[in-house]
Formats: C-alpha cells, structure tokens, sequence
C-alpha cells in the first residue's frame, strides 16, 4: 500500500518563475492538504482540497493556487516565486471518515534563487 | 494568529530516561491536538493524538497529558532509545465540518545519548 508520494522531491527555480508541485495521496483518502516547511520550523498550513475544491486556506496569498483532480492527486502552484519561499512543501493526506488523522509525505524540496 | 508554542526547543535524554515536551495553546477553540514525529529528510508521522475531553492518552512508550484549564498539554516518552531521536512537533486544531488545518509548534530536536 503506497503512502503519500510527492514529485518532484527537490528543485530549483529562480525568483519570479513559477513552480507546480505534485501529490498522490495514500490508497482510499480522499482529502488533501499542503503545509509549507521552512527550515528549522513547524509546518504551515497553505489549503486543503475535497470533493476537487479548496476547503479551507491559511494565511498565505494567491500566487499559492492548487487543484484537485478527480483521482484525488493534487497540484500546488506558486506564481512570482520570491526568495522567501524556499522550503519543504509537505502534502498529507487523509479520508472523510478518520478525517483528523493526516499522513505526510516526505515533501518537495524547493529552492529559489 | 492562533499559536502553540512549544519548548524546550532542543533536548538531550540518556538511554532509558524520560523525555518531556510541553505545548501551550491560546485558542479554547482546538479540539485534537496531535503529535508528530519526524526524522530528518523525512515527513512528519503521526505518534498519538487526544482531545480535550481526555486527560491524559497512552500508546506504547508515548503518553500524552492534557490539562484544559491551564491549556497545555505534554509529550512524555518512556524509556527513550536512540531510535527516539528526531524532531518532535505539537500540533492543534478546530473541528467544525472537517479538518481543519493544523498549527503547528516549532518543534522540539530530541537526542538520546546511548
């Protein structure tokens, strides 16, 4: 049973570009959430998509966009990519039915230069 | 902005001892709070979670005190191995319709020493 897989697991990219990362959550969840990893820090909470719409969004702005597919993987989008979003971007899933129980994935590796 | 903070932020147990994290939180509203263990080069993995209505949750080695009045809750690891050793992170979060997000503390680097 696969858990939480996440691709690319490392990249670099320059300030203004923009960058898409992908999530395919564990076998049988339906929910997917983004957190943003800085170093030496505690995640953040960026959005969570259900049913292929966001549910509910931290405090970050709207050059971070995602989607949901009907397979239930997941796309984050950052636009205008700024030095400050150097990080680990972490996507965990969970189901609708043990829907506080998330399960991680070991994250992209984003560094903006 | 809702917050848990978190301490100590580093950690050093001997082999066999009791490693204790502590968390506070400010929102009456968090209703799970969950902590998480993650190694380096890794994600977080869920270890045990409780909710306010407990005081206290065991899972192993792991136990989880919960105090609502003083809103604070700890992480006590028994026995602690070298294997233990790993960034720790106290999380809470609301419920309403689903789950909501979680806040995250700033973690807790724990080393146990053979």
């Amino acid at each position: 049973d696969a858990g939480v897989t996440q691709s690319p697991t490392h990249l670099i990219k320059t300030r203004g570009q923009q960058v898409t990362l992908r999530c395919s959550p564990k076998s049988g969840h339906d929910t997917v959430s983004w957190y943003q990893q800085a170093l030496g820090q505690g995640p953040q909470f960026i959005f969570q998509y259900y049913e292929e719409e966001e549910r509910q969004r931290g405090n970050f702005p709207d050059r971070f966009s995602g989607h949901q597919f009907p397979n239930y993987s997941s796309e984050l989008n950052v636009n205008a990519l700024l030095l400050g979003d150097s990080a680990l971007y972490l996507c965990a899933s969970s189901s609708k039915y043990r829907n506080r129980e998330l399960f991680f994935g070991e994250g992209s590796r984003l560094t903006v230069l | 902005q809702q917050q848990v903070k978190q301490s100590p932020q580093s950690l050093i147990v001997q082999k066999g001892g009791i490693s204790i994290i502590n968390c506070a939180y400010e929102n009456t509203a968090f209703d799970y709070f969950p902590w998480y263990q993650q190694f380096p080069g890794k994600g977080p993995a869920l270890l045990i979670a409780i909710r306010p209505d407990v005081s206290e949750k065991k899972e192993g080695r792991f136990t989880i005190s919960f105090n609502k009045s003083a809103k604070q809750f700890s992480l006590h690891i028994m026995d602690s191995q070298p294997g233990d050793s790993a960034t720790y992170f106290c999380a809470a979060s609301m419920g309403g319709g689903g789950a909501d997000g979680l806040t995250f503390g700033k973690g807790t680097h724990l080393i146990i020493q053979p």
